[in-house]
């Protein structure tokens, strides 16, 4: 069976622009989460989805944003990008609560 | 809001040795999920163990050993035989029982020496 996705692996961006990052789950699985980790912060939840709908948000403002579709794929929405989201962005998936959570590789994003 | 703590930024051990990693964790909550992870230089986050609070018994998986203190909320790691591949951050990890919110401690940076 396949693993966890993420798309891509490595992004550069400038301050003021937006990017999106893709998650495909393991077949099966309905749930996806999103976490940012940074050296000084470590691993913070942001956001995760179960069948479309996101069901718990973390403490981030409103410039990250995520959606879901059928398939459980998975994109997560970055605006007006500042330095200090230069993080390796992790992605999930699981069959539901409880559930080990499976981890891809990451997409590493640096902000110019 | 549950928090987890892992008190110990780096440890070594020797090739064959024993190693206990630390975690503790701060929750009103009666059920929940207590979790392991490895993260290799490779970035890939891999789930070494789970633990369910509602269960007694300590979790085993091969070499890994959790020590659960529901009371003490304390959760700690132990790896027997260590070998060089478990060289690796280590993460404590929580939920809850009805939500997929996964809480992480600060890590442990695991060197295993030959």
């Amino acid at each position: 069976k396949a693993g966890v996705t993420q798309t891509p692996r490595y992004l550069i961006k400038t301050r003021g622009q937006q990017v999106t990052l893709s998650c495909s789950p393991i077949s099966g699985h309905r749930s996806v989460s999103w976490y940012q980790q940074t050296p000084g912060q470590g691993l913070q939840f942001l956001f995760e989805y179960f069948s479309e709908t996101q069901r718990n948000k973390g403490n981030f403002p409103g410039r990250f944003s995520g959606r879901q579709f059928s398939n459980s794929r998975s994109e997560m929405n970055v605006s007006t990008l500042e330095l200090g989201d230069s993080a390796l962005y992790l992605c999930a998936s699981s069959l539901g609560n409880g559930q080990p959570q499976h981890f891809g590789d990451g997409t590493r994003l640096s902000i110019l | 809001a549950q928090t987890v703590t892992q008190s110990q930024p780096e440890m070594s051990v020797q090739e064959a040795e024993t190693v206990t990693l630390s975690c503790t964790y701060d929750t009103s909550e009666n059920n929940y999920y207590l979790f392991w992870y490895k993260q290799p230089p490779s970035r890939q986050m891999i789930l070494v163990i789970r633990q369910e609070a509602y269960k007694q018994q300590n979790a085993t998986e091969n070499r890994f050993s959790v020590n659960f203190q529901k009371a003490a909320k304390s959760f700690s790691l132990k790896i027997s035989d260590s070998q060089l591949g478990d060289t690796a951050m280590y993460f404590c990890a929580f939920t809850s029982y009805n939500n997929n919110d996964m809480r992480f401690g600060a890590g442990t940076r695991l060197t295993v020496k030959p």
